[in-house]
């Protein structure tokens, strides 16, 4: 069974900018949640989608925003990017989005903002 | 991580026992969640625990004391692949809150 993955790995972009992440989850997992991870911040809940609505929210700006498409695939955009934006980006999806169900993370988008 | 609490970094030798704490707001807690980070990798899953008391996994183990807000992660017979970062998670709601990780350095 293939794990979550994300893509870019990898992405430079400027100031003003705005970015879209992607992610495919584990197949038949229907949650997906999107983490912004930082050195001083630690792992900062975004948002979690099940069966294509936002289900949960995170404190971030409206700047940061998100989709699920009907096959679990989601996205994630940050639009007006600033330089405090720059961190690993990781998704994580689970089967129901229940409580007691552990997260399988991807590899993360490394997201840089000059 | 909000309102969850664990050591920033630890040090241990190879062979040893450590134990990483962590205390979190008990208001709205449904479960605790231990996870491994290798630096560049993703976190995976270590431990679920719900109920108070000790869950153990070969050389893992986790302890969850609800009334105190308080969990722990103890590692035994430690190996130099035991360096890592732990991350602390609690559940409440779906939604998982972190705690900011403990970088974990196993030395010979």
């Amino acid at each position: 069974k293939a794990g979550v993955t994300q893509t870019p790995r990898y992405l430079i972009k400027t100031r003003g900018q705005q970015v879209t992440l992607s992610c495919s989850p584990i197949s038949g997992h229907r949650s997906v949640s999107w983490y912004q991870q930082t050195p001083g911040q630690g792992l900062q809940f975004l948002f979690e989608y099940f069966s294509e609505t936002q289900r949960n929210k995170g404190n971030f700006p409206g700047r940061f925003s998100g989709r699920q498409f009907s096959n679990s695939r989601s996205e994630m955009n940050v639009s007006t990017l600033e330089l405090g934006d720059s961190a690993l980006y990781l998704c994580a999806s689970s089967l129901g989005g229940q409580v007691n169900e552990k997260l399988f993370f991807g590899s993360g988008t490394q997201l840089s903002v000059l | 991580g909000q309102n969850i609490d664990q050591p920033t970094e630890m040090t241990a030798t190879e062979g040893a026992i450590v134990q990483i704490n962590c205390t979190y707001q008990t208001s709205g807690f449904n479960g605790l969640f231990w996870y491994q980070q290798h630096a560049g990798e993703a976190p995976t899953f270590l431990s679920y625990n719900v109920l108070d008391g000790l869950e153990e996994k070969g050389r893992f183990s986790s302890f969850l004391s609800r009334s105190k807000g308080y969990s722990y992660l103890l590692l035994k017979e430690l190996q130099m692949k035991d360096s890592a970062s732990y991350l602390c998670a609690r559940t409440n709601a779906g939604k998982s809150t972190f705690g900011d990780g403990t970088t974990l350095t196993v030395k010979p």
